[in-house]
Formats: structure tokens, C-alpha cells, sequence
């Protein structure tokens, strides 16, 4: 156990719809990243935040987006839902805004758009 | 892009060293490489981190050549609970350093 939760588990909706996922970091990590994987795409980084404001950019899509609150817990928002944003999305935390440290990751929502 | 590229697949057996190498022409100077281990319905965990030469852990080692343009995770003495897919992260130059990681490499560990 990484000590990262995320919610849902499994999440299964229908094209065009807006979904949000919920990620609560390891206690005292400041840093929460989030990542796609899917079998054509492999994993994918999407963002990072650290301690409340957003530190990096990856290949997140205009139609999604994240925040991370005062209490630390990070939500990834997906809309305009399509079928190929189906896959399973990770968040990850660690102790610092540094990307390259040792990041924990969460179990991951698993996201099936229908 | 620069592309950060791993085998698909590797077969071994209980008891053998195993070494996976991954090619990253163009990472970030300042950057660590990092690889991580997968296990089916699960996060990935971290492994072992490094910026140059070797670094070796607990349970593996760590291998980069003095250009950085790859490196190659060590597992001395695999066992059946090492299958699992194994990932190299990154920094991409050519994608503004952003984190990239390889494409996985499938580890199958035959008894």
C-alpha cells in the first residue's frame, strides 16, 4: 500500500459526458502528478501540482483538468468524454516540487466511456 | 521527439541476472533517471533512481554510460514474483523536459 488513495475504482460513462476523479496524497506529500495509461498510448503524464499550484505540464488535453486543494487532495476533471479516453488514470505524490523524485502512486480509476 | 524506447519483452529464468537497457537519446542534463515496476491492476512502484554511473539498491542496480543516452536496470537473480512490467522515466529535452516514460518492458520469469 503506496498510502495514495484514489476514487472511483471504476468509473463507466457515456461519450460527452464529464467525469471527476479524486486523488488523496500520501501524509505531508506536497506534490500530486497525474497520468494516463491506455495500451496504444503506454503512460502518460498529464500534470503535476505542488502544494496548491500547478508546477508541470504534460500531454493533458484542453478538455481535462486538475486542481489541487488546501488540504492537499487533488480531483482530475474529464469532459467532453470520448471513446478514446478510456484507460486507466494514475495519480502519483511525493515529498517535494521536484519532478524526478520518487513518486508513490495510487491504485487508479479505472475509466470506461461507452 | 526524441523517443524513449525499451524492448517489449523479456523471458528468464528463476535464479538469472537480468538486464533491461533503455535508450533516451536526448534527456534533460540536469535530470535523474528513474525506472519503475508494474504489476497487473496496480500503480507503478519505484525501483531505483540515478544520474550517472551506478547506483545499486537492495534490489537492483543501476547503470548509466558517461553520454546518458541510456541506461539498464539490473536484476540480479530474478524470481517468479519479479514478472511484472519494468518502465524507464525521463526527462524529454525535446518535449520541453517533460516526464516521459518508455514504452515498458514485459518481464516473464519462467520457473
Amino acid at each position: 500500500d503506496s498510502g495514495v488513495t484514489q476514487t472511483p475504482k471504476h468509473l463507466i460513462t457515456a461519450t460527452g459526458q464529464r467525469v471527476t476523479l479524486r486523488c488523496s496524497p500520501r501524509s505531508g506529500d506536497l506534490s500530486v502528478y497525474w497520468y494516463q495509461q491506455s495500451l496504444d498510448q503506454g503512460l502518460q503524464f498529464l500534470i503535476q501540482y505542488y502544494n496548491g499550484e500547478e508546477r508541470a505540464k504534460g500531454n493533458i488535453l484542453e478538455r481535462f483538468s486538475a486542481q489541487q486543494f488546501p488540504d492537499l487532495h487533488s480531483e482530475l476533471n474529464l469532459s467532453s468524454l470520448e471513446l478514446g479516453d478510456s484507460a486507466l488514470y494514475f495519480c502519483a505524490s511525493s515529498g517535494d516540487r521536484n519532478l524526478y523524485n520518487e513518486q508513490f502512486f495510487g491504485p487508479g480509476t479505472r475509466l470506461t466511456v461507452l | 521527439l526524441a523517443k524513449t524506447t525499451q524492448p517489449i519483452s523479456m523471458d528468464s529464468y528463476e535464479g538469472q541476472e537480468v538486464n533491461i537497457t533503455c535508450s533516451h537519446n536526448n534527456i534533460a542534463t540536469n535530470d535523474y533517471i528513474t525506472w519503475y515496476q508494474q504489476f497487473p491492476s496496480q500503480g507503478p512502484r519505484f525501483i531505483i533512481q540515478g544520474y550517472k554511473t551506478k547506483v545499486t539498491n537492495e534490489v537492483a542496480s543501476l547503470f548509466i554510460p558517461a553520454d546518458r543516452k541510456s541506461s539498464t536496470l539490473s536484476l540480479p537473480r530474478v524470481s517468479l514474483s519479479d514478472t511484472a512490467v519494468y518502465y524507464c522515466l525521463v526527462g524529454d529535452v525535446d518535449a520541453g523536459n517533460m516526464l516521459t516514460f518508455g514504452g515498458g518492458t514485459r518481464l516473464m520469469v519462467k520457473p
